[in-house]
């Protein structure tokens, strides 16, 4: 198995513009989570989903930031507006549905200017 | 809101030496998680330990976790450069929540 794929690795971008992050998780996992890294507040979970449905997408910090899960191996992340403060490496990981390890994905290091 | 803290937030040793890492929290934990992560790449799973005064070894690694359940530590003997990472637990609540520490950054010369 190729592990959690995301895409792209790195992104660059203005203010305003409309980010879209992408995860395909390890197939046959049931569940998905988002998370951020940044160094003043550390590895941060977004929102996870459970059989492409979201369970918990409290730490979604504003409206800005939206998540789907179309079918069980493609989510999307969007960010509309961006913003400067946005800027982190956002990764997905992924695990199934009987054991407590995640498999985490190499991450998207985005820069908003 | 449940914190954890890690500590210390950096560590530079020799090669060979021996270091302690800590991950604590006000609150009880249902089980915990330490991870490492390497630059560019996402974390990886070490271990995971559910039962108050749980001791797990991987090679040189010992994992503790506090007869409380509020506390865990992480052991490596004998350092080697490959061990250069950032090592982050992970605590899981009972209700629910689930929260990374901020991490520790260690870094082993040769």
């Amino acid at each position: 198995d190729a592990g959690v794929i995301q895409s792209p690795r790195h992104e660059v971008t203005e203010m305003g513009q409309e980010v879209t992050l992408r995860c395909k998780p390890i197939s046959g996992h049931d569940y998905l989570f988002w998370y951020r890294q940044t160094m003043m507040r550390g590895l941060e979970l977004l929102i996870y989903f459970n059989n492409n449905v979201p369970i918990d997408d409290s730490g979604m910090p504003e409206d800005r930031f939206s998540a789907k899960m179309p079918n069980a191996s493609f989510s999307t992340l969007k960010i509309q507006p961006s913003e400067p403060r946005d800027s982190a490496v956002y990764f997905c990981a992924s695990r199934g549905l009987y054991t407590d390890t995640q498999y985490f994905g190499p991450g998207t290091r985005l820069t908003v200017l | 809101t449940q914190l954890l803290e890690q500590s210390p937030q950096f560590l530079s040793i020799q090669e060979g030496e021996n270091l302690t890492v800590y991950c604590n929290s006000s609150s009880v934990f249902s089980s915990l998680q330490w991870y490492r992560q390497e630059p560019g790449e996402g974390p990886v799973l070490l271990v995971t330990v559910v039962t108050g005064g749980e001791v797990k070894k991987l090679k040189r690694l010992t994992f503790q976790f506090g007869d409380a359940r509020k506390d865990s530590s992480l052991h490596i003997t004998a350092a080697q450069p490959g061990d250069t990472g950032l090592y982050l637990c992970a605590g899981f609540f009972y209700n629910n929540d689930m929260r990374f520490g901020a991490g520790t950054r260690l870094t082993v010369k040769p």
